[in-house]
């Protein structure tokens, strides 16, 4: 049983589309996080959802747009897709919403858009 | 606002060598924090953590101790082998004012290890 599930694994698509990436936890944590990986590496935060709700969205184009329907999803969705949001996308969950225990990465999207 | 610095990589060593990764931090708060590891090809996975001043975090022979005076949490593996292969993250969580949990992560250290 995967515990964080992201779908799918890879996505190569055009430019000017739009695509969705659905991520799936069972640990029955409250909280859930998107996240980028650029081809550096580096790691930084895109969304939070805490229980269906937004709690964080940092400085992301609006063309990404995070939906969860209820606590165990969270999707998300990217119009107009750029040259430039080519990269790997995880997501996480968290049994607290203060981040102290530590995440569950899923294994990531990557997405490249030619 | 809250910052990690790793020691450059790529670090690259013999089976059996010592390992040792440097953190630094900067946080508002009292933060906890983290080393993740990423093998090729897959997404992070929790390595160890620490809560608190002081705490030493430790699994799989690796080790890194929470020092607040110094501010850092450097990773530490007497023996390694070729499977600790893999790009390692030094991360903290902040609880305090807007971080909401939100990890940040340094720049990751690509580690590399040889028979």
């Amino acid at each position: 049983d995967t515990a964080v599930s992201q779908t799918p694994k890879y996505l190569v698509t055009q430019m000017g589309n739009d695509k969705s990436i659905k991520c799936e936890q069972n640990l029955g944590h409250d909280t859930m996080y998107w996240y980028k990986q650029d081809s550096k590496k580096f790691l930084k935060i895109m969304f939070s959802y805490n229980n269906k709700e937004l709690i964080i969205n940092e400085t992301v184009p609006n063309r990404f747009s995070p939906k969860s329907p209820d606590k165990a999803h969270l999707n998300l969705h990217i119009n107009s897709l750029e040259l430039g949001d080519s990269a790997v996308y995880f997501c996480a969950s968290s049994q607290d919403s203060a981040g102290r225990v530590g995440y569950t990465f899923g294994s990531g999207t990557r997405l490249t858009v030619v | 606002g809250n910052s990690v610095t790793q020691m450059e990589g790529p670090v690259t060593l013999s089976e059996e060598a010592f390992l040792t990764i440097n953190c630094t931090y900067t946080a508002t708060g009292y933060p906890s924090l983290f080393w993740y590891v990423q093998y090729p090809g897959e997404g992070l996975q929790l390595l160890l953590k620490a809560t608190k001043a002081d705490d030493k975090g430790s699994n799989k022979g690796f080790e890194a101790t929470y020092r607040k005076e110094t501010t850092s949490f450097h990773l530490e593996k007497g023996s390694v082998q070729v499977s600790d292969s893999a790009v390692y993250f030094c991360a903290l969580s902040d609880a305090g004012g807007t971080s909401y949990g939100k990890l940040t992560f340094g720049q990751g250290t690509i580690l590399t290890v040889h028979p």
